[in-house]
């Protein structure tokens, strides 16, 4: 079955700093993979997907990721950090043939001022 | 369109109780998934519901079962809870259709069990 790790259970960065958050999948066929985020007390919001095309996606709130099939990587970024950043961010992944979509351990992101 | 909504959002049972959470879909989607979200577990994946039958079904005791109705809403229910039960437990809605499904998720309702 397919997976996803989280690289990181905790990164912190200061304002204005380059966020990256780290996520590997595994699957044995294409996958898609998406990004949530989620902030406290809340569901899950999507900030972005991949699934076919193009490997730059561009989401929500100034993040984008690479879909890299080589590394198998899927790593979110966002050039300068905003404190309402701070949030948990959560990589998955899921296959073509059903719904089964599974999670990351998630990212918990601080924002220093 | 109304996003995903769940209720209630609050809980607080006691052990051996039974509970029952529900979900209404945003409109036009077949599927809804349920998932618990723990501190140490993290989001595990409960049951997937599409048509009114289940599709999918993660790895957790008969304890927890589901239904959907014709109009897509679906309930969860946990029985003889424990304490281990306590949870965010998540809902998320999307076409079932296949493909890039993607999933748009609810508040949650938080259970507490004392």
């Amino acid at each position: 079955a397919q997976s996803v790790t989280q690289l990181g259970s905790h990164v912190s960065v200061s304002e204005g700093a380059l966020v990256l958050l780290r996520c590997n999948y595994s699957s044995s066929v294409p996958p898609y993979l998406f990004w949530y985020v989620q902030y406290p007390n809340q569901g899950l919001q999507l900030l972005l997907k991949y699934t076919t095309g193009a490997t730059l996606v561009k989401g929500i709130n100034g993040f984008e990721a690479e879909f890299k099939k080589s590394e198998t990587s899927f790593h979110l970024t966002k050039p300068s950090a905003h404190m309402s950043d701070a949030a948990e961010y959560f990589c998955a992944v899921t296959v073509p043939v059903n719904n089964d979509m599974r999670f990351g351990a998630g990212t918990r992101l601080t924002v220093k001022p | 369109k109304a996003g995903v909504t769940q209720t209630p959002r609050y809980l607080i049972k006691t052990r051996g109780q039974q509970v029952t959470l529900s979900c209404s879909p945003i409109s036009g989607h077949r599927s809804v998934s349920w998932y618990q979200q723990t501190p140490g577990q993290g989001l595990q994946f409960l049951f997937e519901y599409f048509s009114e039958t289940q599709r999918n079904k993660g790895n957790f005791p008969g304890r927890f079962s589901g239904r959907q109705f014709s109009n897509s809403r679906s309930e969860m229910n946990v029985s003889t809870l424990e304490l281990g039960d306590s949870a965010l437990y998540l809902c998320a809605s999307s076409s079932g259709q296949g493909g890039p499904d993607t999933q748009y998720f609810g508040p949650g309702t938080r259970l507490t069990v004392l």
